[in-house]
């Protein structure tokens, strides 16, 4: 156990809804790292928060947002999702910006 | 850009065998270096790591050298079993930008045969 929480597991959803995933860090952890694992793009990242603030930002989509918490939890929000958006979403944590990086179990969407 | 290319796989080994799963990097600075396992239905686990050239990291009989003259970091084992059975992702972190993103390579699958 990583320590890092993702919920839910699984997520099954159509095309054009939006849907929220979210992640509890390690306790202890700022920062926040959402990466996207698909077939065809293999382990891609996404966007980092570190203590509530943006710090760096991968192959975001527009449609896809996130933001860090003051408790320092963390949502990644898909919208107008598309058949293409299916994958596995891990979120990792780490104590600071750039220290070792524990991942979650990921959340995985399935977009029918 | 910063980029991690690992061997094709699948891999298939009987256990006991040897493993050796390659990884090159193209990196400006200088990154860390990782190498994560993801075990079936299972999120990443890191399994070793490397910060400065010629640092070897180690764990679970697993060992990797982070080599500078060669931009390479493989990963080797001396005696595979059944249970190290899983897909092994090399990757680099984000040196320069200073935010530890992690780059990964495409992932190696591993599979050990009794």
């Amino acid at each position: 156990d990583s320590g890092v929480t993702q919920t839910p597991k699984h997520l099954i959803t159509a095309t054009g809804q939006r849907v929220t995933l979210r992640c509890s860090p390690r306790s202890g952890d700022l920062s926040v790292y959402w990466y996207q694992q698909s077939l065809d793009q293999g382990l891609q990242f996404l966007i980092q928060y570190y203590n509530g603030e943006e710090r760096a930002k991968g192959n975001i989509l527009e449609r896809f947002s996130a933001q860090q918490f003051p408790d320092l939890h963390s949502e990644l929000n898909l919208s107008s999702l598309e058949l293409g958006d299916s994958a596995l979403y891990f979120c990792a944590s780490s104590r600071w910006m750039n220290t070792e990086a524990f991942f979650g179990q990921g959340t995985r969407l399935t977009v029918v | 850009g910063d980029s991690v290319t690992q061997m094709e796989g699948p891999v298939t080994l009987s256990e006991e065998a040897f493993l050796t799963i390659n990884c090159t990097y193209t990196a400006t600075g200088y990154p860390s270096l990782f190498w994560y396992v993801q075990y079936p239905g299972e999120g990443l686990q890191l399994l070793l790591k490397a910060t400065k050239a010629d640092d070897k990291g180690s764990n679970k009989g697993f060992e990797a050298t982070y080599r500078k003259e060669t931009t390479s970091f493989h990963l080797e084992k001396g005696s595979v079993q059944v249970s190290d059975s899983a897909v092994y992702f090399c990757a680099l972190s984000d040196a320069s930008g200073n935010t530890g993103k992690l780059i990964f390579g495409q992932g190696t699958t591993l599979q050990v045969k009794p």
